[in-house]
């Protein structure tokens, strides 16, 4: 089966700059994550949606920040506008239910983003 | 916010040794332990997903064990390989979260 994919793999922009990330996630997972993962640390939860609904979204720094899934299938990941502390690895992963469940999660290949 | 941790950060292992590392998580509001491989310039890779007091896993050399009462779980790998050489996330499922720890990063020396 196809993995989840991600875009663009790296990305460099400038303090106050705007940019986008998308996700494709496993056909039939419902449940989508966008994870933050800054260098010497472990990923960090932004947001959870369950099909195009959002289950948490406690992490999501919201003033700068925003999520959507499409259709409960792919996903777009924004920052507007960019900080120097916002470089860091985007992740995205799927599963086929939540964390009650016990699914594994399955991750993308991440974007890399340098905002200098 | 939970407060996962993992020990040691980073080490090095000669090639056919065998290692082992902790990853030490809440014990209250315990829903699931995930363990993943991240090797480089790849995505994470599910190793084990584990729900019970006193869980054992087995993937090959890979190996785990889950402590739910005291809160940790421990990661062995038996007969160190380079192909091993990886950062081994382990992640607490709790309060309806995944909440991850820094990492064990392993460097297999030839």
């Amino acid at each position: 089966e196809a993995g989840v994919a991600q875009s663009p793999r790296y990305k460099i922009i400038e303090k106050r700059q705007s940019v986008a990330f998308w996700c494709n996630p496993i056909s039939g997972h419902a449940t989508l994550y966008w994870y933050q993962q800054i260098l010497g640390q472990g990923p960090k939860l932004l947001i959870q949606f369950q099909n195009n609904g959002v289950v948490d979204d406690s992490q999501l720094p919201k003033d700068r920040f925003s999520a959507e899934r499409l259709k409960g299938v792919d996903s777009t990941l924004k920052i507007q506008p960019a900080k120097l502390e916002d470089s860091a690895v985007y992740l995205c992963a799927s599963s086929l239910g939540d964390i009650r469940l016990a699914y594994e999660q399955y991750f993308g290949p991440g974007t890399r983003l340098t905002v200098t | 916010i939970l407060n996962v941790e993992q020990s040691p950060q980073s080490l090095h292992v000669q090639e056919g040794d065998s290692t082992n590392f902790t990853c030490s998580f809440p014990s209250s509001n315990f829903y699931a332990l995930h363990w993943y491989r991240w090797e480089t310039a790849k995505s994470p890779e599910a190793l084990f997903v584990m729900t019970l007091n006193g869980d054992e896993k087995k993937k090959g050399r890979i190996s785990a064990t889950l402590n739910t009462k005291e809160g940790y779980s421990y990661l062995y790998i038996k007969g160190s390989q380079p192909e091993d050489s990886a950062t081994y996330l382990c992640a607490f499922g709790g309060n309806n979260r995944l909440a991850f720890g820094k990492g064990n990063q392993v460097v297999v020396i030839p």
